[in-house]
């Protein structure tokens, strides 16, 4: 199955600044998905990020908070603007590759301080 | 949309000893349903799925059964290992929307004790 390399693994951000993760599928996908994972919990899906048009986003995220890029067919970022603490969380891009389940990238740990 | 409701919550097994953890889901179209393991730190692999059109699957000590009828849908861990110990989610394919797009349950936290 494919490879989706995300970046970068962690950081620590101050509040009200932003963070853009990036992730690299090593072969052509047609969506790309972004999820949020708080601790413990189950996986949240943020937006669906189709190649040459706007991201969907789901209830509760919008594109001011969470900018979407989706310039080719193998990569995608997820920026978090203005962060405050309860911006922290796990976040992971994910695509559908093989037949039809989802391979994930190895996720980015953000804590917003 | 779709809604999906996983249990239990947690499960604590022997090693040695069978593993089963269950979902249920509301859309009745939904047609592809996959389980994903969850080690400590890492990312959700997949480690088995189902679609519509089978019963039941297994791969080693793991296999998925699916009840279309009454909705829902288990996955079975046999002869488990401690390397068993993670969080699985299992998860509904939305037919409704773009196409790929998945609802997950709320995980299932399994402590195999040797």
């Amino acid at each position: 199955s494919a490879v989706i390399s995300q970046k970068p693994s962690r950081d620590i951000c101050q509040r009200g600044t932003s963070l853009t993760i990036q992730c690299q599928v090593d072969s052509q996908v047609t969506m790309m998905f972004w999820y949020r994972q708080q601790p413990g919990q189950s996986l949240t899906l943020i937006a669906t990020a189709n190649q040459g048009s706007e991201a969907t986003y789901e209830s509760g995220f919008v594109i001011d908070k969470f900018p979407i890029s989706r310039p080719n067919l193998t990569f995608s970022t997820l920026t978090v603007s203005n962060m405050s603490p309860e911006d922290s969380s796990i976040y992971l891009c994910s695509a559908v590759t093989g037949n039809y389940g989802y391979t994930f990238g190895s996720g980015t740990r953000l804590t917003v301080v | 949309g779709e809604n999906v409701e996983q249990h239990p919550s947690t499960l604590s097994v022997q090693e040695g000893d069978s593993a089963v953890i269950k979902c249920t889901y509301s859309d009745s179209a939904s047609n592809y349903f996959p389980w994903y393991k969850q080690e400590l730190g890492k990312r959700p692999q997949l480690i088995i799925d189902i679609r519509s059109n089978v019963g039941e699957k297994k791969d080693q000590r793991i296999a998925v059964t699916l009840n279309k009828t009454a909705k829902h849908f288990s996955l079975h861990i046999t002869e488990t290992q401690p390397e068993d110990s993670a969080v699985y989610f299992c998860a509904a394919r939305l037919t409704t929307d773009s196409w790929g797009k998945f609802q997950f349950g709320a995980g299932t936290q399994v402590v195999v004790t040797p």
